[in-house]
């Protein structure tokens, strides 16, 4: 069975500073999906990036990047120049063959001012 | 951008209650979810649904829970006699192909307390 591990409860950062939140997920699967969701305090899920296991290049979106290593089955999230409106809990999740995703247990991010 | 809408946003029921927590999903969707969430904890799938049929579904869905799409607009859970432990926020999501090729959009939740 697949299980997704984010091993940092809480992180913090100043504002503008750069920040790097851990996931570990364990499959035997080959092709697979990747994501990374931020849940605000008003609790909705926002995807935040999307990575391809078949891909070797790491997925960008803006401020956010992931570090994707598929033999250390590690999927690491970077925010840089980190807003305040980036504070919220941060999701690692894994998808395989079914289309169900397998989340992490989240990671609280708080940007301080 | 396109939105899934969840009602009602709170629900408080007795143990032992039917509750029927409702979805509006993006119109040209086709494949549907319901995940939930427990205060403090991960979110967890319940099921998916296609086709009008249930195409995976967790240990946690059993035969208390059922899903319906019964006008081709909404999506419903059911849960057909509430247990302390349902006590969570219930999301809804939707998207258009299988979420690995197209973005998965979620809804606000339901939370949900039984009492």
């Amino acid at each position: 069975a697949q299980t997704v591990t984010q091993s940092q409860p809480e992180m913090s950062v100043q504002e503008a500073e750069t920040v790097t939140l851990s996931c570990t997920y364990d499959t035997s699967e080959n092709n697979y999906y990747l994501f990374w969701y931020k849940q605000p305090p008003s609790r909705q899920m926002i995807l935040v990036i999307r990575q391809e296991a078949y891909k070797q290049q790491n997925a960008t979106e803006n401020r956010f990047s992931v570090n994707f290593q598929k033999a250390a089955k590690s999927f690491s999230l970077k925010i840089s120049d980190s807003q305040l409106g980036d504070t919220a809990m941060y999701f690692c999740a894994f998808m395989g063959v079914t289309d169900k995703l397998i989340f992490g247990t989240g990671t609280r991010l708080q940007v301080f001012p | 951008e396109p939105e899934v809408t969840q009602t009602p946003s709170h629900q408080v029921t007795q143990m032992g209650q039917e509750v029927i927590l409702r979805c509006v999903p993006i119109s040209n969707h086709l494949y549907f979810y319901w995940y939930r969430q427990i205060l403090g904890q991960k979110v967890e799938f319940l099921v998916s649904f296609y086709n009008n049929e249930i195409s995976e579904k967790s240990e946690i869905f059993d035969d208390q829970f059922s899903v319906e799409r019964p006008d081709g607009s909404n999506f419903t859970l059911k849960i057909r006699s509430t247990k302390l432990e349902d006590s969570a926020m219930y999301f809804c999501a939707s998207s258009e192909a299988l979420p690995h090729t197209e973005k998965l959009f979620f809804g606000s939740g339901t939370q949900l307390s039984v009492l």
